[in-house]
């Protein structure tokens, strides 16, 4: 069975902070995907990055950075200098890949408050 | 650039009323999905679907069905409505490519009440 763990269920930082959220999964696939996704306050989820599990490559975008590492099997999502528009609940998840068929397991979320 | 788009956006249903959520996709996308989710619980997979004319349970599929008639669309229904199943829905889709890690395209969501 897979799982995901976002032991953090609630995080708050003053702006111009770094803060690191954690991402902790469980599979017995060798060969699985990873994605972080982003629920502002207006409720829609937006995705933010994917990563397959061949690839342990870290990666930057901008202000954002992904730290993914098979040993530990986690895949953490770090914000550099953060803005209050990073307001917002953040979901790992892990996609599990069957037959050609494929869903995702979600973690419970992370809330990140970023005030001023 | 439409997307994912569903409806209603907010319904409020009495116990025992049934009703269905749409969810259109523009994307050309083989596979479709119906998420809940509740406080605390992240999203939770209902049902999903690999194509036109087939449907799948996910993770709580108990007291939904679904259908996928045409590639487009993808309709979650509750036949009788209970006060559990109060929760936002989330319709995805996404594109089948054998290996790869297409991402999942959210809709807005539905915010469904039972009362």
């Amino acid at each position: 069975a897979q799982k995901v763990t976002q032991a953090q269920t609630e995080i708050s930082v003053v702006e111009k902070e770094d803060v690191t959220l954690d991402c902790v999964y469980e599979t017995r696939d060798t060969t699985y995907y990873l994605f972080w996704y982003k629920q502002p306050p207006s409720g829609e989820l937006v995705f933010l990055i994917r990563r397959n599990s061949v690839d342990e490559q870290n990666e930057i975008s901008g202000r954002y950075s992904w730290n993914f590492q098979k040993s530990t099997s986690s895949f953490n999502f770090t914000i550099t200098a953060s803005q209050v528009v990073d307001s917002a609940v953040y979901f790992c998840a892990l996609k599990k890949v069957d037959s050609g068929y494929s869903t995702l397991t979600f973690g419970k979320g992370t809330m990140l408050l970023v005030s001023p | 650039n439409a997307g994912v788009t569903q409806t209603p956006k907010f319904r409020v249903l009495k116990t025992g009323q049934s009703m269905t959520l749409l969810c259109a996709q523009d994307m050309n996308h083989e596979y479709m999905y119906w998420y809940r989710q509740d406080p605390g619980m992240g999203l939770r997979l209902i049902h999903y679907s690999v194509g036109e004319g087939t449907t799948a349970k996910g993770e709580v599929p108990d007291g939904y069905n679904v259908s996928r008639l045409k590639k487009q669309n993808f309709l979650l229904g509750l036949e009788s409505a209970a006060p559990s199943q109060t929760s936002v829905y989330f319709c995805a889709s996404s594109y089948h490519l054998t290996g790869s890690d297409q991402p999942q395209h959210f809709g807005d969501g539905t915010r469904l009440s039972i009362l």
